[in-house]
């Protein structure tokens, strides 16, 4: 299994412009999340979803959209990039009753 | 209020030493608690969980868990070089499903 998968691993914007982070599982994880960690703050949760076509906002969602049209992907859309977007996101997956969720390598963006 | 705290760090100990990882929380209905290891550019990686009623040893790390304080402990005993990473504390959030509430992170480095 390749677990949690994400791409790209780095990426630069330009202020305005648009993008979409992938992630995808291959553990058939009901869970799925979307979250994004500055220096110093920890996890805040953007977006997650419990099955494909259900998503909910997390704590900081303003400036991101999610679908989830599959089980096993689960793509985070940026929409006119603005520097505070400049962040590592991080895409995660579990199951109900499991004792941890699982982490993807993260996305680095840097937005200009 | 933030409903879990954790010192940010960096916290840079001597290779040998035993070192203490410390997070508070607020609502003391929370039970459940997990420390995750963060390497550099990595995603977070379970590490250990416990309950509300004590402690848990696993090899060189113990958790530790003082409901009267609202506090919780990681110790690492014998600290090697390969233990520096970033440490997160985590609790289920009470009113959602599989959303977890995130410390901060302690930044830890072990000099050699």
């Amino acid at each position: 299994n390749a677990g949690v998968t994400q791409t790209p691993k780095f990426r630069i914007l330009k202020i305005g412009q648009s993008m979409t982070l992938q992630c995808a599982q291959d553990m058939n994880h009901n869970y799925m999340y979307w979250y994004r960690q500055d220096p110093g703050m920890g996890l805040k949760l953007i977006y997650y979803s419990v099955g494909a076509g259900i998503t909910d906002k997390g704590e900081v969602p303003n400036g991101y959209n999610v679908s989830r049209s599959t089980t096993e992907d689960f793509p985070l859309r940026l929409e006119l990039a603005a520097p505070s977007q400049t962040s590592v996101y991080f895409c995660a997956s579990t199951v109900p009753g499991a004792d941890t969720q699982y982490f993807g390598p993260g996305t680095r963006l840097t937005v200009l | 209020q933030k409903e879990v705290e954790q010192d940010p760090g960096p916290l840079s100990v001597p290779e040998g030493a035993i070192v203490s990882l410390n997070c508070t929380y607020s609502n003391s209905a929370f039970q459940y608690f997990m420390w995750y290891r963060q390497y550099s550019r990595k995603g977070p990686e379970l590490l250990m969980y416990t309950y509300s009623s004590g402690n848990k040893e696993d090899g060189r790390f113990t958790a530790q868990v003082d409901k009267s304080s609202k506090y919780i402990s990681l110790f690492i005993r014998d600290s090697q070089p390969s233990d520096s990473a970033t440490y997160l504390c985590a609790t289920p959030r009470m009113d959602s499903n599989y959303q977890l509430i995130w410390g901060a992170g302690t930044k830890l480095i072990i000099k050699p």
